[in-house]
């Protein structure tokens, strides 16, 4: 079945970096969700995507839906402590959107 | 309320007893979502709401799990005869009409650990 695969799976970095992972598939997906989860706390959405090519923006972050359709990426510029968290890629099963597919998450610490 | 409202926060229970998750979506969502995360894990897909029918059930994991939604507004998520591989944070999303292009939106999950 679908599976989405995450890298890097955790990365430290110093306050003040940019971060950059991503999110690959052997399948298309039509849409690409990136959603931060806080411990103790559901996911919370970032950005979406729609659109092979698309790059969109919400602040500090930026992501990309891959032009094969099968890989995303989110970037993080000028990290602050807030952004410590597990960041998870995710799209729909189907086209119908009952079903979605999650990554198994990249782990972000941020050093002071 | 504003979210996704789930209860009870925290549940532990011996291991054979039924237990409930009660999930309250947004208000006017008729889509509603339940995912399994299991610790350090991503999230795996439980069930899917359309109103009050689960068109798509095909992710629970067995019979002992089941779901049902009244009034097109809460859900409750029931597991029976509890195994201890059934702990886990279980997650509950709503979105506006469901499909690929409506943002779900979580509540904090309940975590459930089996004795």
């Amino acid at each position: 079945g679908q599976q989405l695969n995450q890298s890097p799976q955790s990365m430290f970095i110093q306050e003040g970096e940019d971060v950059s992972m991503n999110c690959t598939s052997s399948s298309i997906f039509n849409t690409w969700l990136w959603y931060k989860q806080d411990p103790g706390e559901g996911p919370v959405l970032l950005i979406a995507l729609y659109k092979a090519g698309e790059l969109t923006s919400n602040g500090r972050l930026t992501a990309q839906f891959g032009i094969t359709r099968k890989d995303s990426f989110l970037n993080i510029s000028a990290s602050i402590p807030s952004d410590v968290g597990i960041y998870f890629c995710a799209g729909p099963r189907d086209n119908y959107g009952q079903n979605f597919v999650f990554g198994p998450g990249t782990r972000l610490s941020v050093l002071p | 309320g504003a979210g996704v409202s789930q209860s009870p926060s925290n549940k532990v229970t011996e291991k054979g007893k039924d237990v409930e998750l009660r999930c309250d979506p947004i208000s006017g969502h008729t889509a509603l979502y339940w995912y399994r995360q299991s610790l350090g894990q991503g999230l795996e897909f439980l069930i899917y709401f359309q109103g009050n029918s689960a068109p798509d059930k095909s992710g629970l994991p067995s019979d002992r799990f089941s779901a049902e939604r009244t009034g097109g507004s809460v859900s409750t998520l029931t597991i029976q005869r509890t195994q201890q591989e059934d702990s886990a944070v279980y997650l509950c999303a709503s979105s506006f009409t469901g499909g690929s292009n409506q943002p779900q939106h979580f509540g904090d999950g309940t975590r459930l650990s089996i004795l």
